[in-house]
């Protein structure tokens, strides 16, 4: 079953340093997202991606935040400067057509 | 602003019985969905109701739809321990290129 990969699948890094999150989306789905889902607490959508560009973005997406779809199958989150408050765990998802999502195993990024 | 509003957040309850956990939201949706996510794991997709009177069933679990409600029930029948977990429901938007919007969550916790 195809499926959705994430890494790495955790990253320790220090405030202030770039990180960068890989995801490999499923080959034929058109649509991708991040989600991000602070301990204990619920998913939040992030930003969702289409026709290589962004088409949707949350509050939470701001300056900071980017991502690139760079070779056709890596679909990537980076975070410039990175705060405490961005320690999460992150989910890629792809979907065809919103026709149901799969989601990778996320990263754990933890910010020190 | 689309709202997803789960009950309970919390739910401890002994092996055997039985239990709904409740959805509601806000507007008009596509399409709803639930999802099981284990401590520190990713979110494993369960059912996805595309309909009004939907009604699908997995083994214990059976969820169900009712778009004119705006409400959406997952039922657990003679629960078993290994049901325990985290549960999420979240509905999509067709004009906001599919993003997902989830409840807050429902811990489960099923003890022998």
């Amino acid at each position: 079953e195809p499926e959705v990969t994430q890494t790495p699948s955790h990253q320790v890094t220090q405030m202030g340093q770039e990180v960068i999150l890989r995801c490999v989306p499923i080959s034929n789905h058109l649509y991708f997202y991040w989600y991000r889902q602070i301990l204990g607490q619920k998913v939040e959508f992030l930003v969702s991606f289409y026709n290589n560009e962004i088409s949707e973005k949350s509050e939470i997406f701001d300056d900071q935040f980017s991502v690139e779809r760079p070779d056709g199958s890596n679909f990537t989150l980076k975070i410039r400067s990175t705060k405490l408050e961005d320690s999460a765990m992150y989910f890629c998802a792809s979907s065809g057509r919103g026709r149901g999502y799969t989601f990778g195993s996320g990263t754990r990024l933890t910010v020190v | 602003e689309l709202k997803v509003e789960q009950n309970p957040l919390f739910l401890s309850m002994q092996e055997g019985k039985n239990y709904t956990i409740y959805c509601n939201y806000s507007t008009t949706s596509d399409r709803l969905y639930w999802y099981r996510q284990d401590p520190g794991k990713s979110l494993e997709s369960l059912f996805v109701l595309l309909s009004n009177g939907a009604v699908k069933q997995e083994g214990r679990l059976m969820a169900s739809l009712d778009t004119k409600a705006r409400l959406s029930t997952l039922h657990i029948t003679a629960a078993v321990h290994d049901l325990s977990a985290t549960y999420f429901c979240a509905v999509d938007i067709a004009d906001s290129n599919y993003q997902l919007i989830w409840g807050a969550g429902t811990k489960l916790i099923i003890k022998p």
